[in-house]
C-alpha cells in the first residue's frame, strides 16, 4: 500500500540551528501539506502546497518556515532558526483533490 | 477557527457505543474524521461532504449536519482497537486546502 515517509523520525537541534525535514508524498497526489502537533495537543495546519506554490498557510508558518519540492518526489520544511518552542511531531500529508489524506509517521523535532 | 469536539474523553467497556460530536461556528464544506493512536500518525476514518450525509465505515459511522454546523462520529459494540484519539478536521471551502483540527477526544475500551 502507497504511504507517505518521513525522515528522520527524531531529530535534535540546538536553538537557533536550521533544520530541513523530508517528506516523500505519494506519488500520484497533487496536494502536499504540513502539519505539527504538540506533545498532547492537537494536529495544527502549517501550511498546504499545490503547483509548486503555497496554496496556503498558518499564522504558525511565519518566516522562519519555509517549503520546496525540490525534485518530482520529496517535499521539505526547512525552519531558519529554530526556537525551544518549535518543539514538536512535524506530520507530512498528501492527498488527490480534496479527499482523504495519507499522513507520513512524522518527525519528532527536539529543540534544546 | 478550530471546532470545539465533546467530550473530552471518554471510557467505554467493549461492546458499548459511544458518539462524538464536533461543532464549528463557521459555515463548512466538509469534515474529515481521523483517529490516531498514541505516537502514531492519525489515520483517516471518513470525509463527510454534503449536509446530512451519513457515511460507515466498518462499526464506526459519521453524520453531517450542514445547517448546525456539527458532525457526529457514532462507535458502535465497541473493540479494543477503537482506543485512541479522534480528531475532525473541518474543511471552510471549496478552494481551501487547510484542514483544522479540533482537540481530540480521547476514547478508551477498556474489556
Amino acid at each position: 500500500e502507497p504511504e507517505v515517509t518521513q525522515t528522520p523520525s527524531h531529530q535534535v537541534t540546538q536553538m537557533g540551528q536550521e533544520v530541513i525535514l523530508r517528506c516523500v508524498p505519494i506519488s500520484n497526489h497533487l496536494y502536499f501539506y504540513w502539519y505539527r502537533q504538540i506533545l498532547g495537543q492537537k494536529v495544527e495546519f502549517l501550511v498546504s502546497f499545490y503547483n509548486n506554490e503555497i496554496s496556503e498557510k498558518s499564522e504558525i508558518f511565519d518566516d522562519q518556515f519555509s517549503v520546496e519540492r525540490p525534485d518530482g518526489s520529496n517535499f521539505t520544511l526547512k525552519i531558519r532558526s529554530t526556537k525551544l518552542e518549535d518543539s514538536a511531531m512535524y506530520f507530512c500529508a498528501s492527498n488527490q483533490l480534496l479527499g482523504e489524506a495519507f499522513f507520513g509517521q512524522g518527525t519528532r523535532l527536539t529543540v534544546v | 477557527q478550530q471546532p470545539v469536539q465533546s467530550p473530552q474523553a471518554v471510557i467505554l467497556r467493549e461492546g458499548e457505543d459511544a458518539v462524538i460530536n464536533c461543532s464549528s461556528s463557521k459555515a463548512l464544506y466538509s469534515v474529515h474524521w481521523y483517529r490516531q493512536k498514541h505516537g502514531e500518525a492519525p489515520v483517516f476514518l471518513m470525509i463527510l461532504l454534503k449536509g446530512g450525509e451519513q457515511k460507515g465505515h466498518e462499526k464506526i459511522s459519521a453524520s453531517f449536519n450542514e445547517k448546525k454546523q456539527q458532525s457526529s462520529l457514532y462507535l458502535t459494540a465497541s473493540q479494543l482497537s477503537y482506543s485512541g484519539t479522534y480528531f475532525c478536521g473541518t474543511q471552510a471551502g471549496a478552494g481551501s486546502y487547510q484542514l483544522t483540527f479540533g482537540k481530540g477526544t480521547k476514547l478508551s475500551v477498556i474489556p
